[in-house]
């Protein structure tokens, strides 16, 4: 059981919009930023979304992460083919990291 | 460039110990936390637990204090992961990574494979 809950899957065909959503508490959350991490198979996490909204330099702005009160959402716009991967919301606890149990995200 | 570079792949009996670790470069190495993750076959990103190298400071996550060591040698900028007697549960995937700030970690080691079985 994940402290942060997010859908364990979710699926959109090519060029839709698809959202991830992220729902944690006021000890993580509402009172930390919130990244959001990709991982393709068979390969390590990438940092997607750091800080609440904000993009790391190479990361197409079709992606975008956006925060309200203890919940969070990342959103793809334009969907293709390769976004097909598992995405993890991420907060800080306290004194310790957690995150969601990851959402995998099918490409019709 | 700033890179994370993880140990190879292990293979070990229940019972045996073990030490992997994540060698840092390109950047500061005693200025950035370094974080451990555990990815069980097929399952989500577990947080393990967090070292500061400057000063060796490390906090562990409750479901691995205990059950795992986290050091550092900022003479070489690694840092280890340790078991002293390892459990077929202990079978998974362990990543790196460079702490930014709060959650955020930027940088990520390729992982380290550990298998543990009779």
């Amino acid at each position: 059981q994940s402290v942060l809950t997010q859908p364990p899957s979710a699926s959109g065909t090519p060029g839709q919009r698809v959202t991830i959503s992220c729902s944690g508490s006021s000890s993580n959350i509402g009172s930390n930023a919130v990244n959001w991490y990709q991982q393709l198979p068979g390969t390590a996490p990438k940092l997607l979304i750091y800080s609440n909204d904000q993009r790391p330099s190479g990361v197409p702005d079709r992606f975008s992460g956006s925060k309200s009160g203890t919940s969070a959402s990342l959103a793809i716009s334009g969907l293709q083919s390769e976004d097909e991967a598992d995405y993890y919301c991420a907060a800080w606890d306290d004194y310790l990291g957690v995150f969601g149990g990851g959402t995998k995200l099918t490409v019709l | 460039e700033v890179q994370l570079v993880q140990s190879g792949a292990e293979v070990k009996k229940p019972g045996e110990s073990l030490r992997i670790s994540c060698k840092g470069s390109g950047y500061s190495f005693t200025n950035y936390w370094i974080a451990w993750v555990r990815q069980m076959p097929g399952k989500g990103l577990e947080w393990m637990g967090i070292i500061f190298p400057g000063d060796s400071d490390t906090r562990y996550s409750p479901s691995f204090q205990g059950q795992v060591t986290i050091s550092a040698d900022k003479s070489i900028s690694t840092a280890f992961l340790q078991w002293s007697s390892l459990k077929a549960s202990d079978t998974a995937m362990y990543y790196c990574a460079r702490r930014i700030a709060a959650a955020n970690f930027d940088y990520w080691g390729q992982g380290t494979l550990v298998t543990v079985s009779s």
